[in-house]
């Protein structure tokens, strides 16, 4: 099973670009890397899903390199709203198992 | 608007007391799931359920059951020989589990307190 590994918190300010890795060595040839956001007691949400290289939309960009042992969610000119966990999420296709990484925590200030 | 409806919102049994926690999906998705959450953690699987009448069990099973009679449905009961049973439950669905990856829809949860 592809283990996912994340810092567990980072701390920005408003306007910056933050940059969170999540680190998964043994990813399998077809699995995903999908990245969700959760705020304090509701559901995770999703934000956005690649396979390789780079992936935008409106909100976070998601680089991948060449080896896809790693992904780096980027998130532009965050704001105080942005304030909450980020997890990172491989799916594990050969285990048919939806594991989470143990999430980063991620505080704006002005 | 589709989405995924879990109730109660708080939910409070003693020890000792089964209890069913609900979940609902109208978003016509054939996979659904159910993780657990406690405090400062991330989530943990407990069952997942590819299709009607089918389910497997996730990282942390034990003391759980669930069934999936209906595609709309994915009831998750909470039994007594769960040792610590008090955490945050939350409810997901997908449009398709094989294949390409289709991103997890989440519930609101459910955050359950046994004492």
């Amino acid at each position: 099973l592809a283990k996912t590994t994340q810092p567990i918190s980072m701390d920005s300010y408003e306007g910056q670009e933050v940059n969170i890795t999540c680190s998964h060595n043994n990813i399998a040839t077809n699995d995903y890397i999908t990245w969700y956001q959760q705020f304090p007691s509701q559901g995770p949400r999703f934000i956005i899903q690649g396979y390789k290289t780079k992936v935008t939309n409106e909100v976070a960009s998601l680089f991948i390199p060449a080896d896809r042992k790693s992904s780096t969610l980027s998130l532009p000119r965050v704001s105080l709203s942005d304030t909450a966990v980020y997890y990172c999420l491989v799916y594990t296709g050969g285990g048919n198992k939806l594991t989470f990484g143990t999430g980063t925590q991620l505080k704006v200030e002005l | 608007d589709g989405g995924i409806t879990q109730s109660p919102k708080y939910l409070f049994r003693k020890e000792g007391q089964n209890v069913t926690l609900s979940c609902e999906q109208n978003l016509n998705h054939d996979a659904m799931y159910w993780y657990r959450q406690d405090p400062g953690q991330g989530l943990r699987l407990i069952y997942y359920s590819q299709i009607v009448n089918d389910f497997q069990k996730g990282d942390i099973a034990e003391g759980y059951s669930v069934s999936r009679e209906k595609k709309e449905s994915f009831p998750l009961t909470v039994t007594s020989a769960q040792k610590n049973p008090t955490a945050f439950y939350l409810c997901a669905s997908s449009k398709s589990f094989g294949g390409v990856f289709s991103p997890l829809h989440f519930g609101n949860g459910t955050r359950l307190t046994v004492t």
